[in-house]
């Protein structure tokens, strides 16, 4: 079974500094995506950053990057230059490719941003 | 505008009813899903359907059930088997073999 790790329940960041948020998943399968969603106090879900496992370059999406290791099956999300806006739950999420594939989420992490 | 929308925003049960979430998407979307989420739980998947007519257990599936009888919707029912059913819900939907997923805003469920 596909499992998604977030070991770290809460984080907090100075603003304008830059923090890295930890994932971890399980699978045996080889070509999948792998996502970071934030979810703010309006619990309104948003994709942050996609990655998909075939690819060997890390996404990046303005002031967000991913730190993607397939042999050890790591994906984090570092975020730069951390701004009031960015306090949020973020969610680490997996799907494998094809038809009849779940998406599974981690347990998710509480980001505040210090001023 | 496209999108995925969830009704009601809040809803209330009182013990022993059954109750039904509602998500429609006008996206064209093959792919929907439904989550609960508690905290310190992350986002548990309850149902998801990949076409019309057909759809599978995620891993908290007992004491809710699903139908999807058109593309555009994917109605959760939570029945009175449900043990601990106050939760906020989440209702997603992809295009078929794509990861991106959209959501919608949520469902907040009381039990009275």
């Amino acid at each position: 079974a596909q499992t998604v790790t977030q070991s770290q329940p809460e984080m907090s960041v100075q603003e304008a500094e830059t923090v890295t948020l930890s994932c971890t998943y399980d699978t045996s399968e080889s070509d999948y995506y792998l996502f970071w969603y934030k979810q703010p106090p309006s619990r309104q879900m948003i994709l942050v950053i996609r990655q998909e496992a075939y690819k060997q370059q890390n996404a990046t999406e303005n002031r967000f990057s991913v730190n993607f290791q397939k042999a050890a099956k790591s994906f984090s999300l570092k975020i730069s230059d951390s701004q009031l806006g960015d306090a949020a739950m973020y969610f680490c999420a997996y799907r494998i490719t094809g038809a009849n594939s779940k998406l599974t989420f981690g347990k998710g992490i509480t980001l505040s941003v210090r001023p | 505008d496209g999108g995925i929308t969830q009704s009601p925003k809040y809803l209330f049960r009182k013990e022993g009813q059954n109750v039904t979430l509602s998500c429609e998407q006008n996206l064209n979307h093959d792919a929907m899903y439904w989550y609960r989420q508690d905290p310190g739980q992350g986002l548990r998947l309850i149902y998801y359907s990949q076409i019309v007519n057909d759809f599978q257990k995620g891993d908290i599936a007992e004491g809710y059930s699903v139908s999807r009888e058109k593309k555009e919707s994917f109605p959760l029912t939570v029945t009175s088997a449900q043990k601990n059913p106050t939760a906020f819900y989440l209702c997603a939907s992809t295009p078929l073999g794509e990861g991106k997923a959209f959501f919608g805003q949520g469902t907040r469920l009381t039990v009275v």
